[in-house]
């Protein structure tokens, strides 16, 4: 099992460039997360989403898009990078049953940095 | 809006020595807290919930709504237990959507 599992791993963008970020589990969780974490803060909620077809936005969603077409990816785009969104990036998935509620897996995460 | 501070960046203990890592919170709706840590070079991972009550790894965690606190507690430091450590709190809604707090990292040392 690979959990949860984020590419690439490292990137660097410049300035208006796009990209998107990848995100595949193999859990069959229902519910997917990404969050990013800027120097010295905590983790915010960018995106979520709880079933294919079904996203919302977090805290932070501004600059970002998502997509859910299966319930195995959740990629996330960046359409015109800025500095601002120089960050680590971070995947997550949980279970929509009782006892896997709330807990959540992560990926590795993906460092971005935008010059 | 709901928050969650941990105030200390840094802890440093002596092995054999008590640990406790303090979370605070602001939320007006019913608060469920978790405790997650990063070992290094490993990823963020469920160390143990509220609702469980349980003891893992010998760490224990009371909420105290009185308070607004949530302090993660060892009795007795380990090396192994370095690691970063993140309070979060969950907000409404079905999905597991968390407030983390910014972290503290514990360094044990002999």
């Amino acid at each position: 099992n690979a959990g949860v599992t984020q590419t690439p791993k490292f990137r660097i963008l410049k300035i208006g460039q796009s990209m998107t970020l990848q995100c595949a589990q193999d859990m069959n969780h229902n519910y997917m997360y990404w969050y990013r974490q800027d120097p010295g803060m905590g983790l915010k909620l960018i995106y979520y989403s709880v079933g294919a077809g079904i996203t919302d936005k977090g805290e932070v969603p501004n600059g970002y898009n998502v997509s859910r077409s299966t319930t195995e990816d959740f990629p996330l785009r960046l359409e015109l990078a800025a500095p601002s969104q120089t960050s680590v990036y971070f995947c997550a998935s949980s279970a929509g049953t009782a006892s896997g509620a709330n807990v959540l897996t992560f990926g590795a995460g993906s460092r971005l940095t935008v010059l | 809006a709901q928050r969650v501070t941990q105030p200390e960046k840094l802890l440093s203990v002596f092995k054999g020595a008590p640990v406790e890592l303090k979370c605070n919170y602001s939320y007006s709706g019913s608060p469920e807290l978790f405790w997650y840590v990063q070992y290094s070079r490993q990823r963020l991972q469920l160390l143990l919930r509220h609702i469980s009550r349980e003891s893992i790894k010998g760490f224990t965690a009371d909420l105290n709504k009185g308070e607004t606190s949530f302090h993660l507690k060892k009795p007795f430091a380990q090396e192994e237990d370095s690691a970063m450590y993140y309070c979060a709190l969950k907000v409404g809604g079905t999905a597991s959507k968390l407030t983390f707090g910014t972290g503290t990292r514990l360094q044990v040392t002999l």
